[in-house]
């Protein structure tokens, strides 16, 4: 079962500019995690917020959480070639060890 | 960071025959470990959660008997995919949380299998 919904799906944007992800979710969750993964990689742990934090930074990352709205936003600042992958929120819900991943956005940056 | 190894990375083997996928804790111990798969361009499907010591709990839709899951200590599980065909060509990637801390899960590098 998914948990999360991310949108958009696919987004391209020029070097330089920001982009932003959202993801909604369905039930109540313990923290809301960011994670990137290259096509056909592994996954790279970006950023982990708990339920009770409403932002956090790190580096040229900011995600927010609104758990009244069951949403989260991913933004990458001044993004770069490299920042191109997928991206995807994965939640933990409350009295639960799993963690269930959203459909995840297509990100393309275009030189 | 914690380190989570899954080991082969890629595997190719015939159809009818089994592979078994090690996920690895290096550094932590974990009582739960995760299994996914991911087909082309999807996401993340969580298939079972693997605890130490007890039988693993499936999702729905995923057969037990076809995927093997032991997790016979506190840093190894292990997924077979038995009689494997084609349509178990996949992206599998194991998880675990370190007990001290609890919160965040350490992904291994994914098993990319293709059965031919």
């Amino acid at each position: 079962s998914q948990q999360g919904e991310e949108d958009p799906q696919a987004l391209s944007i020029q070097e330089g500019e920001n982009a932003t992800m959202n993801c909604s979710y369905k039930t109540s969750i313990n923290n809301l995690q960011w994670y990137r993964q290259n096509s056909g990689r592994g996954l790279v742990h970006l950023i982990l917020i708990r339920s009770n934090e409403r932002e956090k930074h790190s580096g040229r990352l900011r995600v927010t959480l609104d758990t009244s709205k069951k949403s989260s936003s991913l933004l990458i600042t001044a993004s770069r070639a490299a920042d191109t992958a997928s991206y995807f929120c994965a939640t933990r819900p409350v009295g639960d060890d799993k963690i269930i991943f959203g459909k995840g956005t297509r990100l393309h940056i275009l030189p | 960071g914690a380190v989570v190894s899954q080991h082969p990375s890629r595997v190719i083997c015939k159809s009818g025959t089994s592979v078994k996928i090690e996920c690895r804790s290096l550094d932590f111990q974990a009582t739960t470990m995760f299994w996914y798969r991911q087909f082309p361009k999807q996401s993340l499907m969580l298939m079972a959660t693997s605890n130490e010591g007890s039988k693993a709990t499936y999702e729905q839709g995923v057969e037990k008997d076809k995927f093997l899951i032991n997790h016979a200590s506190l840093t190894l599980s292990t997924l077979t995919v038995t009689s494997a065909h084609p349509e178990d060509s996949s992206f599998y990637i194991c998880s675990a949380r370190d007990l001290a801390t609890g919160t965040e899960a350490f992904f291994g590098q994914g098993t990319r299998l293709t059965v031919v």
